[in-house]
């Protein structure tokens, strides 16, 4: 069975520009996570999604981060402008619906802000 | 507020030697309580959870049981591998008496392991 699939698996920007990271979750799962994982805050929730609506969005650092997830089979997290200080590992995850069910894991974006 | 907290890395241990993480948790209600580990360059994978007191959950010689008296979910092995070396995340989730919270992780902040041949 396919996994979480995320791309790119890694970028190179310039700051200021516009970074688009994308994520398939696993066909049927109803939930969908995005998040950042840094050497200094470790791993932070940004948003999560059930049947593609928006759950809870406040763990998104600024205006400048934005997420869509027009289906159930596609996500994209958007940062513009870009800054250094967002250059981090970025995963999906999504799981079943229902309580104990697991995350599953993209193998990340690993994004650098020059 | 709800949390997880782990027992800061990181951890160095010689192949063979015991592993101990500790685990503990801040909650209310009746989380379940998961292990996820984590590989270089990789993403989070599973572990092992339980869903309840007492539970004990176990994986490829890992081992962690829920004591939901001490709140804790300490991860052991007896014997561990090179293979092992990774970022151990311990993380509690809650059922559908939580509302707008279902299917969201809580996370602690990782324990690097590192295992010498």
């Amino acid at each position: 069975d396919a996994g979480v699939i995320q791309s790119p698996r890694h970028e190179v920007t310039e700051m200021g520009q516009e970074v688009t990271l994308r994520c398939k979750p696993i066909s049927g799962h109803d939930y969908l996570f995005w998040y950042r994982q840094t050497m200094m805050r470790g791993l932070e929730l940004l948003i999560y999604f059930n049947n593609n609506v928006p759950i809870d969005d406040s763990g998104m650092p600024e205006d400048r981060f934005s997420a869509k997830m027009p289906n159930a089979s596609f996500s994209t997290l958007k940062i513009q402008p870009s800054e250094p200080r967002d250059s981090a590992v970025y995963f999906c995850a999504s799981s079943p619906w229902g309580s104990n069910q697991p995350q599953h894991f993209g193998d990340g974006t690993r994004l650098s802000i020059l | 507020g709800d949390s997880v907290t782990q027992m800061e890395g990181p951890v160095t241990l010689s192949e063979e030697a015991f592993l101990t993480i500790n685990c503990t948790y801040t909650a209310t209600g009746y989380p379940s309580l998961f292990w996820y580990v984590q590989y270089p360059g990789e993403g989070l994978q599973l572990l092992l959870k339980a869903t309840k007191a007492d539970d004990k959950g176990s994986n490829k010689g890992f081992e962690a049981t829920y004591r939901k008296e001490t709140t804790s979910f300490h991860l052991e092995k007896g014997s561990v591998q090179v293979s092992d070396s990774a970022v151990y995340f311990c993380a509690l989730s809650y059922g559908a008496d939580r509302g707008s919270t279902l299917g969201r992780l809580y996370f602690g902040r990782g324990t690097q392991l590192t295992v010498w041949p």
